[in-house]
């Protein structure tokens, strides 16, 4: 229950393409749907992030989709770019009775080709 | 306003022998989190700190610990290495301001890591 499912695991698109990776959940106590971006030799760093009781938000040219009845989000990169080439986790985070944690997504590595 | 900085950046160690991995989180966060990313497991959450007490744990076997200090600077220490403890751990920072310290507001910020190799 506490797994967060993202694919696809590899994504090639072509620059100006838009590049769309999807993550699904089963527990309903998340209640913070981050997005990290992570460059080789660096720690993940925050994209956008959404709360459940939001179905959308967009920064740029990121965009999350937030479906709740699906327990399904998506990350949306319009006008992809070479430098966009990263490892992409979608991560969902859990409040515990202290203290909380981020379970984070497989992970999706994204080739954008100039 | 610096990040996270993680030390050491690399780190290579025999079985059987125990390490002790430093961070210093952003200034004003209270909040220390770690996390190991192995290329099967992905990022698998270790442990959070909060003024200087454990808050959560992950599901990792005990020769896994850490510790804050009353600065937010933290330690974690892996004891009786094993092959497969080899992997970059992460540490992560936030505000921590309430009992969600990776809520919305106060959002997490990993440092680059310390890969540790165990040979």
């Amino acid at each position: 229950q506490q797994q967060v499912k993202q694919s696809p695991q590899s994504l090639i698109v072509q620059k100006g393409g838009i590049s769309i990776i999807n993550c699904a959940y089963e527990n309903t106590a998340f209640d913070y749907f981050p997005w990290y971006q992570q460059f080789p030799g660096k720690g993940p760093a925050l994209l956008i992030a959404i709360r459940p009781d939001v179905s959308e938000k967009k920064e740029g040219r990121f965009t999350i989709s937030f479906n709740k009845s699906a327990k399904q989000f998506s990350l949306h990169i319009m006008d992809s770019q070479p430098g966009d080439s990263a490892t992409y986790f979608c991560a969902a985070r859990t409040e515990e009775t202290s203290g909380s944690r981020l379970t984070f997504g497989e992970g999706t590595q994204l080739t954008v080709n100039p | 306003k610096a990040g996270v900085t993680q030390t050491p950046r690399y780190l290579i160690k025999t079985r059987g022998q125990q390490v002790t991995l430093s961070c210093s989180p952003i200034s004003g966060h209270r909040s220390v989190s770690w996390y190991q990313q192995t290329p099967g497991q992905g990022l698998q959450f270790l442990f959070e700190y909060f003024s200087e007490t454990q808050r959560n744990k992950g599901n990792f076997p005990g020769r896994f610990s850490g510790r804050q200090f009353s600065n937010s600077r933290s330690e974690m220490n892996v004891s009786t290495l094993e092959l497969g403890d080899s992997a970059l751990y992460l540490c992560a920072s936030s505000l921590g301001v309430s009992a969600t310290p990776s809520s919305y507001n106060s959002p997490l910020h990993f440092g680059n890591g310390t890969r540790l190799t165990v040979t």
